[in-house]
C-alpha cells in the first residue's frame, strides 16, 4: 500500500520560512492535502490540490507537488502557525495522512 | 455556520462498546460522504472509517474491521460509530470529517475522547 513520509518535527524563527515535506512514491501523479491541526482543536485544510488555498488561509501558506516530494510552504511564520502539519492523498478511494510535521516556532 | 460536534466518548473496558455520534449543522448533510479519522495520544491522524451520501456504501480500516460500524441519519444529520469488541490501542480522540468523492476533508469536528482501560 501507498506509504507517506514526513519529518517529524521542523523549528524555525519568526519571521522566517518553513518548509514542510510529505514524499511519497510519484506523489507528483496524486492530488495532496494539507491539514494544519493545533492541540484540542479541529483540523483545518489548509492547501487542496497540492497548491490551492481555502479561503481565510493567508497566502504564506503554499504548497507545491513534483516527482516524489510535496512541500508545505509557510513564509514569514508567526507564533499562530505553531501546529502539526499533515499531507494527505487518496488510496484506494480512502484517505491517507502522512505521519505528521510538528512546526514549533523558536 | 457549518459545524460538526461529535459526542459520546468515555472510558470503557477492553471488549466494551460505545457509540460516537457527530451531529451536522449549517449545510446539506446528505450531499456529503463523511469520515471518521482517529488519533491515538501522542500519534498523528489515521483514517478510520467512510460512509457514502446515501449510506448504503461503507468503507473501514483493516485495525477495526469487522469491530466498529459506520452509518448515518440524514433526516437527523447525524453520523454514528457503532465500536464494539474495544482494544486498548482504539484509545484517541475521535474526529469526523465531511468530503466529498476524491476531495479534501473540508470540516472536522473538535473529536470525542475514547478510553480504553481496565
Amino acid at each position: 500500500s501507498y506509504v507517506l513520509t514526513q519529518t517529524p518535527s521542523v523549528s524555525v524563527a519568526p519571521g522566517k520560512t518553513a518548509k514542510i515535506t510529505c514524499g511519497g512514491n510519484s506523489i507528483a501523479s496524486k492530488s495532496v492535502h494539507w491539514y494544519q491541526h493545533k492541540p484540542g482543536q479541529a483540523p483545518v485544510l489548509v492547501i487542496y490540490y497540492d497548491k490551492d488555498r481555502p479561503s481565510g488561509i493567508p497566502e504564506r501558506f503554499a504548497g507545491s507537488n513534483s516527482g516524489n516530494t510535496a512541500t508545505l510552504t509557510i513564509s514569514r511564520v508567526e507564533d499562530g502557525d505553531e501546529a502539526d502539519y499533515y499531507c494527505q492523498v487518496w488510496d484506494n478511494m480512502d484517505p491517507l495522512f502522512g505521519g505528521g510535521t510538528k512546526l514549533t516556532v523558536l | 455556520e457549518e459545524q460538526l460536534v461529535e459526542s459520546g466518548g468515555g472510558v470503557v473496558h477492553p471488549g466494551g462498546s460505545l457509540r460516537l455520534s457527530c451531529a451536522a449543522s449549517g449545510f446539506t448533510f446528505i450531499t456529503y460522504r463523511m469520515h471518521w479519522v482517529r488519533q491515538a495520544p501522542g500519534k498523528g491522524l489515521v483514517w478510520v472509517s467512510r460512509i457514502n451520501e446515501d449510506g448504503k456504501t461503507t468503507t473501514y480500516a483493516d485495525s477495526v474491521k469487522g469491530r466498529f460500524t459506520v452509518s448515518r441519519d440524514n433526516a437527523e444529520n447525524t453520523l454514528y460509530l457503532q465500536m464494539s469488541g474495544l482494544r486498548v490501542d482504539d484509545t484517541a480522540t475521535y474526529y469526523c470529517a465531511r468530503g466529498r468523492h476524491l476531495e479534501p476533508a473540508d470540516l472536522w469536528g473538535q473529536g470525542t475522547l475514547v478510553t480504553v482501560s481496565s
